[in-house]
């Protein structure tokens, strides 16, 4: 299967603890994404990456939030000192970028990440 | 800004009846349009989507949506559902002029009952 995948699928952290989340794109995807949904609502879009650049940030990312995307291929998501309003599924989809028209995102599985 | 309104929480059917699933949008400019389904424990596949031309769009699994423009509406239906739709859906939407973050419904949860 050559689709999106993160890691871990699941962690379960202590409030104050710094957690990071990895996601693999599609091999050659330019674009990768950050979301975030917590229970009963719809994903929340946090940030993206064309290639290694980072060109957009949402307000739901606080300086607590990190991400990076170092050699244009995988992400890490950082989140330090964790809050138990952290807690969520924090999904990651990557899509191939040409020029113009529409680019599918394809979503991983999702990261659940639980703050005791 | 665009929303998505999704005005059901919860869908619980019969199987092989028929379902919709509404969704309503609100955007100054225009947008594409597209259904999400996500299964327990999955990440969000895409179902259909609606770019331009027909307003009538064929997904995958024998879902359908229409696009109505003018009560800004997406709502999606089955006309005869199976116990493997059991799913959170989800519609969402993309600004033309943006490629990168999809505005997402609040989802809809369909339960299938034997």
């Amino acid at each position: 299967d050559t689709g999106v995948s993160q890691n871990p699928r699941h962690k379960i952290t202590k409030r104050g603890q710094n957690v990071t989340f990895r996601c693999d794109p599609i091999s050659e995807h330019n674009r990768l994404y950050w979301y975030r949904q917590t229970l009963g609502q719809g994903p929340e879009f946090l940030t993206y990456f064309q290639n290694e650049a980072q060109l957009e940030k949402s307000r739901l990312l606080s300086d607590r939030f990190s991400a990076e995307r170092p050699k244009g291929s995988f992400s890490t998501l950082e989140i330090q000192r964790t809050e138990q309003g952290d807690s969520a599924m924090y999904l990651c989809a990557s899509s191939l970028v040409s020029t113009g028209g529409f680019n599918e995102q394809f979503f991983g599985p999702g990261t659940r990440l639980t703050v005791l | 800004a665009q929303s998505v309104t999704q005005l059901d929480s919860q869908v619980p059917v019969f199987e092989e009846a028929p379902v919709e699933l509404r969704c309503n949008y609100s955007s100054s400019v225009s947008v594409y349009l597209f259904w999400y389904v996500q299964y327990p424990n999955q990440g969000l596949q895409l179902l259909l989507k609606y770019l331009s031309g027909s307003t009538l769009v064929k997904g995958i699994n024998g879902f359908e949506a229409e696009f109505n423009k003018s009560q800004t509406s997406f709502h999606l239906r089955k006309p005869s559902v199976h116990i493997s739709d059991t799913a959170e859906y989800f519609c969402a939407v993309l600004r033309y002029s943006s490629a990168s973050k999809i505005i997402f419904g609040s989802g809809t949860r369909l339960s299938i009952r034997p």
